[in-house]
């Protein structure tokens, strides 16, 4: 079976702009969650998206939204940028939720922005 | 909360040496705990993981031990290699549905040759 898939691999935008990144689970994966990782601060959890809807958000701003298609695909989306928001942006899939069911990365997008 | 802790954040050991690293969990009520590695530049990568029905868990070099009195579980890898240097990352089930999985900070972890 082929990974988990990312695209854009890496991205450079300027503060304000916007962004949108996209995941590719295993295929029959039906959970798709979504991390922001930083140096030294771990995997920030952002959200995770079940059948199309989304189930659990971490503590980020409104900025940061996300939605899943009925192909189980996911975008993640950035509005207004800031340079805080640099980091590697990874996604998961799993088979069921993540809560009883291994994570399987992707190898990320790293998002710099100037 | 909810909240994970994992310690220690950086580890040297020689190669040939045991290295353990060790996480509580906030709730008591979590039942899955999985462990993941990730190398320099590289995904995250599961390793091993278990649930709160059995207190230990062994595949080749590498063991998981859960107290679920205690609410900690550990990682402890046998015989360390150069290539068991990465980052480590324990993770504990929980919410309201205990579907979500709350990360610990990680471990650093360098096995000197």
């Amino acid at each position: 079976k082929a990974g988990v898939t990312q695209t854009p691999r890496y991205l450079i935008k300027t503060r304000g702009q916007q962004v949108t990144l996209s995941c590719s689970p295993i295929s029959g994966h039906r959970s798709v969650s979504w991390y922001q990782q930083t140096p030294g601060q771990g995997l920030q959890f952002l959200f995770e998206y079940f059948s199309e809807t989304q189930r659990n958000k971490g503590n980020f701003p409104g900025r940061f939204s996300g939605r899943q298609f009925s192909n189980s695909r996911s975008e993640m989306n950035v509005s207004t940028l800031e340079l805080g928001d640099s980091a590697l942006y990874l996604c998961a899939s799993s088979l069921a939720r993540q809560g009883g069911s291994p994570l399987h990365f992707g190898n990320g997008t790293r998002l710099t922005v100037t | 909360g909810e909240n994970v802790e994992q310690h220690p954040s950086t580890l040297s050991v020689q190669e040939g040496d045991s290295a353990v690293i060790k996480c509580t969990y906030s709730d008591s009520a979590s039942n899955y705990f999985p462990w993941y590695k990730q190398e320099l530049g590289k995904r995250p990568q599961l390793i091993i993981d278990i649930r709160s029905n059995v207190g230990e868990k062994k595949d080749q070099r590498i063991a998981v031990t859960l107290n679920k009195t205690a609410k900690h579980f550990s990682l402890h890898i046998t015989e360390t290699q150069p290539e068991d240097s990465a980052v480590y990352f324990c993770a504990a089930s929980m919410g309201t549905s205990y579907d979500k999985v709350i990360f610990g900070p990680g471990t650093s972890l360098s096995v000197i040759p």
